[in-house]
């Protein structure tokens, strides 16, 4: 596996603001996702993380509200724009490793908890 | 698109009794199925997985079961613990790289 992390892990946010969400892998990785989390809730996908180019959201997710950026092979950010309350949430990053055994597994993040007043 | 059903959404076990979670998917060409365990206030941490060559798959206290041809597949814990409380997701996995999870299961186990 690798040591992926996130930050912040938590924050309280005043709505139409906006907040960016760092994650950091310590080894090279094939591909990156950010996913959203509502309290009790699954998992939903929001988008994959494309290096050097724009990411590739779910239905339901824009590029407006939801801006994504990955520089490099290691690092990718979300922002989280405008916000209301109903953006409150826990947001994950996701992985999938370069050279692991399992081209299809994926590791995820410990979290941003995000709060909107 | 890939639909995965879990069941139950809670499950309440004594100590040292088995847990069995399951799930149903609705994409035959799924063929990788990712089971995730998140405690409170941490990310989903991946416990074991299966694969569709596969029918079943065993690590310590921990076993999956996959039927393809029903498209079902489960969890199985063994000897359950107080440390094993925590949500479990189940995950179907198709060819087009995107993982979709089921609703979830809250795990608590009696001491």
């Amino acid at each position: 596996s690798a040591v992926i992390s996130q930050k912040p892990s938590r924050d309280i946010c005043q709505r139409g603001t906006s907040l960016t969400i760092q994650c950091q892998v310590d080894s090279q990785v094939t591909m990156m996702f950010w996913y959203r989390q509502q309290p009790g809730q699954s998992l939903t996908l929001i988008a994959t993380a494309n290096q050097g180019s724009e990411a590739t959201y779910e239905s339901g997710f824009v590029i407006d509200k939801f801006p994504i950026s990955r520089p490099n092979l290691t690092f990718s950010t979300l922002t989280v724009s405008n916000m209301s309350p109903e953006d409150s949430s826990i947001y994950l990053c996701s992985v999938v490793l370069r050279g692991g055994r399992k081209a299809d597994t994926q590791y995820f993040g410990p979290g941003t908890r995000l709060t909107v007043l | 698109g890939e639909n995965v059903e879990q069941h139950p959404s809670t499950l309440s076990v004594q100590e040292g009794d088995s847990a069995v979670i399951k799930c149903t998917y609705s994409d035959s060409a799924s063929n990788y199925f990712p089971w995730y365990k998140q405690e409170l206030g941490k990310g989903p941490q991946l416990i074991i997985d299966i694969r569709s060559n596969v029918g079943e798959k065993k690590d310590q206290r921990i076993a999956v079961t996959l039927n393809k041809t029903a498209k079902h597949f489960s969890l199985h814990i063994t000897e359950t613990q107080p440390e094993d409380s925590a949500v479990y997701f189940c995950a179907s996995h198709n060819a087009g790289n995107m993982l979709t999870f089921g609703g979830g299961t809250r795990l608590m186990v009696k001491p």
